[in-house]
């Protein structure tokens, strides 16, 4: 079975200083991995996705994410957090090798940049 | 706007009616999904099209639940005598054939009184 685990509910960061996102995940397979954010009243929009090559995977909005096969972990980062930051973000993952075409996501977490 | 519209935004209902919600998927893309998310939680996975050929249904989706993509083109989600339960945000997203990430709509949130 599939599964992503999300270990922080909540994440506060001052505006300026990095952050990280938490998330690791357990598969069979060789993993697709996707981080998306979710502002209130809207739709998941992607941020980044791991699908092979570099370990480090650079997004938008200044996001980059790293994989780390080792530790089962995809870990969402950014060198100075921005007060628009705020918002529910989610880490997705794929397993195509299982025939299976749909994102099981985490339990997301949710950051709040303090101004 | 090239995005993935949904339609209704907002639908409330009494418990025992019928819904049906709309999802046009941006329109290059050929596959097409469904998932509902519940408060504090992900997004969960309900259904998935390649072009019209539904393929994948989730324990999830039970038999009052049903959807279709006719044309291969946009796609309805049918709920059959609505229960307090099945309030939740439905949402729609679309990805290439051969793409990784898929693009989701805003949604439909759908409350049953």
């Amino acid at each position: 079975a599939q599964s992503v685990a999300q270990p922080e509910d909540q994440v506060n960061v001052a505006e300026g200083n990095p952050l990280t996102v938490k998330c690791t995940y357990s598969v069979s397979g060789n993993p697709y991995l996707f981080w998306y954010v979710q502002y209130p009243n809207r739709g998941l929009q992607f941020l980044l996705k791991y699908i092979t090559g570099d370990n480090l995977v650079k997004g938008s909005y200044g996001f980059e994410a790293e994989f780390n096969k080792s530790q089962t972990s995809f870990h969402l980062k950014k060198p100075s957090a921005l007060v628009s930051d705020s918002a529910l973000y989610f880490c997705a993952v794929r397993v195509p090798q299982t025939g299976a075409n749909n994102l099981f996501f985490g339990t997301g977490t949710r950051l709040t940049v303090i101004p | 706007d090239t995005g993935v519209s949904q339609d209704p935004r907002h639908k409330i209902t009494k418990r025992g009616q019928n819904v049906t919600f709309r999802c046009d998927p941006i329109s290059e893309h050929n596959r097409l999904y469904w998932y509902r998310q519940t408060l504090g939680q992900g997004p969960e996975f309900l259904t998935y099209f390649q072009n019209e050929a539904q393929l994948e249904k989730s324990r999830l989706l039970s038999d009052r639940f049903s959807a279709e993509r006719p044309k291969g083109s946009f796609s309805t989600l049918e709920i059959q005598r609505t229960e307090q339960g099945d309030s939740a945000m439905y949402l729609c997203a679309s990805s290439l054939l051969r793409g990784g990430e898929a693009f989701f709509g805003q949604g439909t949130r759908l409350t049953v009184v």
